[in-house]
């Protein structure tokens, strides 16, 4: 059964930082990954997918890679705004057709 | 394009009542909808997966007879909390595949559901 794991559950950085959240999967055999941002009761956006075949992928101050093998991912944000204050989720999908297995999440902090 | 509308965003509703939760992918059709619950600081659970036409998939552990899923069509899905109670309150979230990426899934904006 694959897990996602999220490391810092929590994150709090002064704004202009740039800063890396973890992701962690148990099943290297993925079909993609995805980061989603989530603010306070609200529902998910998409920010980043990658294809099981890909390294990376980037959007403006957003990076995300991908190492298969080593069940990781990483999202990186380059100077970090207070606009960026939310939870950020890492989900993966185990193929084409099957379901989404969701870390628990970053909270992120930046403060001005 | 890839929108997927949620009604209603909150409900409040009394102990042993029922309540509707409906889910639209309002400029794709969807073969298939998820419907997860998230408690407070949690992750997204799936609850359960409905195709079209067919009937839904529950997982381990969720009552299908309290939550009712209904797919009706390539555009719709509802969740229905049947007798609802306090523990039921969660916010729910549901997303859907998109027939033509199925890879991809479009997530709603979630309902909040209160049971006093």
């Amino acid at each position: 059964k694959q897990e996602v794991t999220q490391i810092p559950a929590a994150l709090s950085v002064p704004e202009g930082e740039n800063l890396v959240l973890n992701c962690s999967f148990t099943d290297s055999a993925i079909y993609n990954l995805q980061w989603f941002r989530q603010d306070p009761g609200k529902g998910l956006t998409s920010l980043l997918l990658i294809q099981s075949s890909q390294r990376e992928q980037t959007s403006g101050r957003l990076n995300a890679s991908l190492d298969k093998s080593s069940g990781r991912s990483t999202l990186y944000i380059a100077a970090s705004q207070p606009g960026d204050s939310a939870t950020y989720l890492c989900a993966v999908m185990n193929s084409g057709y099957s379901t989404l297995t969701f870390g628990k999440g970053t909270m992120l902090l930046v403060s001005p | 394009g890839a929108v997927v509308s949620q009604h209603p965003s909150r409900v409040i509703c009394k102990s042993g009542t029922s309540v509707k939760i409906e889910c639209r992918s309002l400029d794709f059709q969807a073969t298939t909808m998820f419907w997860y619950r998230q408690f407070p600081k949690q992750s997204l659970m799936l609850m359960a997966t409905s195709n079209e036409g067919s009937k839904a998939t529950y997982e381990q552990g969720v009552e299908k007879d309290k939550f009712l899923i209904n797919h009706a069509s390539l555009t719709l899905s509802t969740l229905t909390v049947t007798s609802a109670h306090p523990e039921d309150s969660s916010f729910y979230i549901c997303s859907a595949r998109n027939r033509d990426r199925p890879y991809e899934q479009y997530f709603g904006p979630g309902t909040r559901l209160t049971v006093t």
